[in-house]
């Protein structure tokens, strides 16, 4: 069982949909939670970081944390077809971890 | 003003050689990272250093061989290459090791003939 599993999809949705991105994960010791979104021919760039339990709303996107179920989700509002891309999650110890796994990522293709 | 710069972009070469792949980051970071993401888009680290020291080397053939002259650049070099090196290799940096600070370059395509 890989320590990060995440559905790679790909999810197509029409326009102004609200989208549902999540993962789990197996590692109870996990305390830092990304949402990283990778556009195609490029690194990825941090979205959304959580530190444990909890909900963190930005702008159109909101990073949801359930630790008890070992879950954690990412929802974008009205979507864009800008948002367009692999998004990807990732998780790391609390303390000197500098390790960070990621999940394998999400193609998400929201059509105009 | 590029904050994490990797060169080259884009490596062809042959079963066997020997290339190297620089990073650069200009962020004041004090962690740096090597990550390795295949065909599936799954982004697998392969190597950390802190402040020029090495931190974390995963489970990388001794082929691969990371170097930090100082905090600011992490290089990677590849003896020998094979085939299965083909991937993307990215550079990251952050502030300490939590993850959630992680700037990644653009990315070296390598395609192993």
């Amino acid at each position: 069982q890989k320590e990060v599993e995440q559905d790679p999809g790909p999810l197509s949705v029409p326009e102004g949909a609200i989208v549902s991105l999540n993962c789990t994960y197996s590692n109870s010791a996990f305390q830092y939670f990304m949402w990283y979104r990778q556009y195609s021919r490029k690194g990825p760039e941090l979205l959304m970081y959580t530190y444990s339990s909890g909900n963190k709303e930005d702008g159109r996107f909101t990073a949801q944390v359930d630790k008890s179920s070992k879950y954690i989700s990412l929802f974008i509002r009205d979507s864009q077809p800008s948002d367009s891309a692999t998004y990807l999650c990732a998780m790391s110890l609390n303390t000197g971890g500098f390790k960070t796994i990621f999940g394998a990522g999400t193609r998400l293709f929201v059509k105009a | 003003d590029t904050a994490v710069s990797q060169t080259p972009k884009y490596l062809v070469t042959q079963m066997g050689n020997d290339k190297s792949i620089k990073c650069e980051q200009n962020l004041g970071h004090d962690t740096m990272y090597w990550y390795k993401q295949d065909s599936k888009k799954f982004l697998k680290i392969m190597f950390s250093y802190n402040n020029k020291e090495l931190i974390i080397n995963e489970t990388v053939p001794n082929r691969f061989s990371p170097k930090s002259p100082d905090k600011a650049h992490l290089n990677l070099h590849i003896n020998s290459l094979e085939l299965g090196d083909s991937a993307v290799y990215f550079c990251a940096s952050s502030q300490g090791g939590q993850g959630y600070g992680y700037t990644f370059g653009s990315g070296t395509r390598l395609t192993v003939v």
